[in-house]
């Protein structure tokens, strides 16, 4: 069955240092990947995505992401985070049909 | 990329009452996607309506309570009825981008309160 972990529900750091959120996923074929990020208020916004070719994505706002294969993971990284980076974030596995996982909430704190 | 429209944004509702959830793309779409986003929850597929045909539910959502209408390719509605406090929630209209490994475009959402 078509799932994705997010195994961090809160996380926080400091303005400036650097970050990586988790996401696992199980899916029975060659997964296409998403990160969203969904600021207070607003709806979800596409992050970055990886269908095929380079493992590792880059995305907006100066966030990236590596697909690992061998370890169903796409993980979402920042070197250095800032103060309007907090939201909720939203890694989703699919094509046809979309899941997602439950997310990670960011607290920046100054 | 495609600019999707919901109203309303956010409205607070007494229980028993139905209220209906529009959506506008900017553009075509074959294919539109209803989620709900409980609080301090992920997204969960409610239906997929298609123009032309009936929508598809999701387990554990039904017309009877989520009766969808999709009269062309620009436009959708989610009526949310009978409504309790359970249903308090985000509902989000989505379309992908096309084909098979499109992204999703969302919508801002509609904050439903039901007191």
């Amino acid at each position: 069955a078509q799932s994705v972990t997010q195994p961090d529900i809160h996380i926080t750091v400091s303005e400036g240092a650097s970050l990586e959120l988790r996401c696992n996923y199980s899916y029975g074929a060659t997964p296409y990947l998403f990160w969203y990020v969904q600021s207070p208020g607003q709806g979800l916004q596409l992050l970055l995505k990886y269908f095929s070719g380079d493992t590792l994505v880059q995305g907006i706002k100066g966030f990236e992401a590596e697909f690992k294969r061998s370890q169903s993971s796409f993980n979402l990284r920042k070197p250095s985070v800032h103060w309007s980076d907090a939201a909720e974030y939203f890694c989703a596995v699919g094509g046809n049909q979309f899941y997602f996982g439950t997310g990670t909430s960011l607290t920046v704190i100054p | 990329s495609a600019v999707i429209s919901q109203k309303p944004s956010r409205d607070i509702c007494q229980r028993g009452t139905s209220l209906t959830i529009q959506c506008q793309v900017d553009s075509q779409v074959t294919m539109m996607f209803w989620y709900r986003q409980q609080p301090g929850q992920s997204l969960t597929l409610i239906a997929t309506a298609n123009q032309g045909s009936e929508a598809t539910y999701e387990s554990g959502f039904v017309i009877d309570k989520f009766p969808i209408s999709r009269p062309n390719l620009t436009f959708s509605t989610l009526t949310v009825s009978n409504m309790s406090p359970e249903d308090s929630s985000i509902y989000l209209c989505s379309v992908p981008s096309g084909g098979v490994a499109g992204e999703l475009f969302f919508g801002e959402g509609s904050r439903l309160t039901v007191l």
